[in-house]
C-alpha cells in the first residue's frame, strides 16, 4: 500500500537553530515529491517538486532533497516567519497524491 | 491574478441538508480538484476534473457531486450532509498532473 509518512509531527526551534524534517514514503512507482507549506487557516503554498533520487532544491532557507526511500527539507537559520505545517505529497499514480500528515514548525525568536 | 478562490469560509450545516461548495480559478488550469483535510490526517481527494466536462472520482468521494462547465469553475455539492463531513475543504488548481497545485483558502464545514 502506497504510504507517506512525516516526522517528526511537531518541533520547536530557537531562531537560528538549524534542523531538517523528515518524509518518508513506500510507492510502486514515484512520479514526484513535493513540498508544500501552510500557515494556519490558509491553504498550502507549493514550495518544490523533486523528481529523481540525488535530487536537491533550494529557496531562501529551506533546501530539498531527495533518496529513494525519503525526502528531507533542511531549514538553515530559521527565523519565526518560517512557522508553518510543512506538508510533503507522492505523486503516485495518475492523478493519485499521497500527501503526509505534516510537520508543524514553531520557531521562537 | 486572484489564483484560486473558495466561497464561503465557513458554513454551519444540519444533518441532511444539502449546499454547494464555490470554487474558481483564473490561471486556464486544466486539472482542478477537491481535497478535504482532517485532524491527523493528509489531505485526501474526493473529485478531480481534467477539463471541462470532465470529471471522477477521487479516494472519498461518497456523499460528493462535481460538475465541471467552465474551465474556471469547478463546484463541490453535498447531497445529504452528516456529521461526517465536517471538516475543512479546499480547491486546486495545476497545469496537468504532475505539476504543483495552487490551492485556495479553504471552507470549514461544520455538519451538527
Amino acid at each position: 500500500e502506497d504510504q507517506v509518512t512525516q516526522s517528526p509531527e511537531a518541533l520547536r526551534l530557537q531562531e537560528g537553530e538549524s534542523s531538517s524534517l523528515n518524509c518518508s514514503y513506500t510507492v510502486s512507482g514515484l512520479r514526484g515529491l513535493f513540498w508544500y507549506r501552510q500557515d494556519p487557516g490558509k491553504g498550502p503554498e507549493f514550495l518544490f517538486t523533486l523528481y529523481s533520487a540525488g535530487e536537491e532544491k533550494e529557496k531562501e532557507r529551506l533546501k530539498a532533497t531527495l533518496t529513494k526511500k525519503e525526502s528531507f527539507l533542511h531549514i538553515t537559520a530559521p527565523k519565526p516567519e518560517d512557522s508553518a505545517t510543512y506538508l510533503c505529497a507522492v505523486h503516485a499514480g495518475t492523478y493519485k497524491y499521497i500527501f503526509g500528515t505534516g510537520t508543524r514548525l514553531k520557531v521562537l525568536a | 491574478n486572484a489564483g484560486v478562490t473558495q466561497t464561503p469560509k465557513f458554513q454551519v450545516l444540519k444533518t441532511g441538508q444539502s449546499m454547494t461548495l464555490q470554487c474558481a480559478q483564473d490561471m486556464n488550469h486544466e486539472y482542478m480538484s477537491w481535497y478535504r483535510q482532517d485532524p491527523g490526517m493528509g489531505l485526501r481527494l474526493i473529485h478531480y476534473s481534467v477539463g471541462a466536462g470532465i470529471t471522477d472520482q477521487g479516494e472519498v468521494p461518497n456523499g460528493y457531486n462535481v460538475s465541471r462547465s467552465t474551465t474556471e469553475d469547478f463546484p463541490l455539492r453535498l447531497l445529504s450532509a452528516a456529521p461526517s463531513q465536517t471538516s475543512v475543504y479546499f480547491c486546486a488548481s495545476s497545469y496537468a498532473d504532475g505539476y504543483e497545485q495552487y490551492f485556495g483558502p479553504g471552507t470549514r464545514l461544520t455538519v451538527t
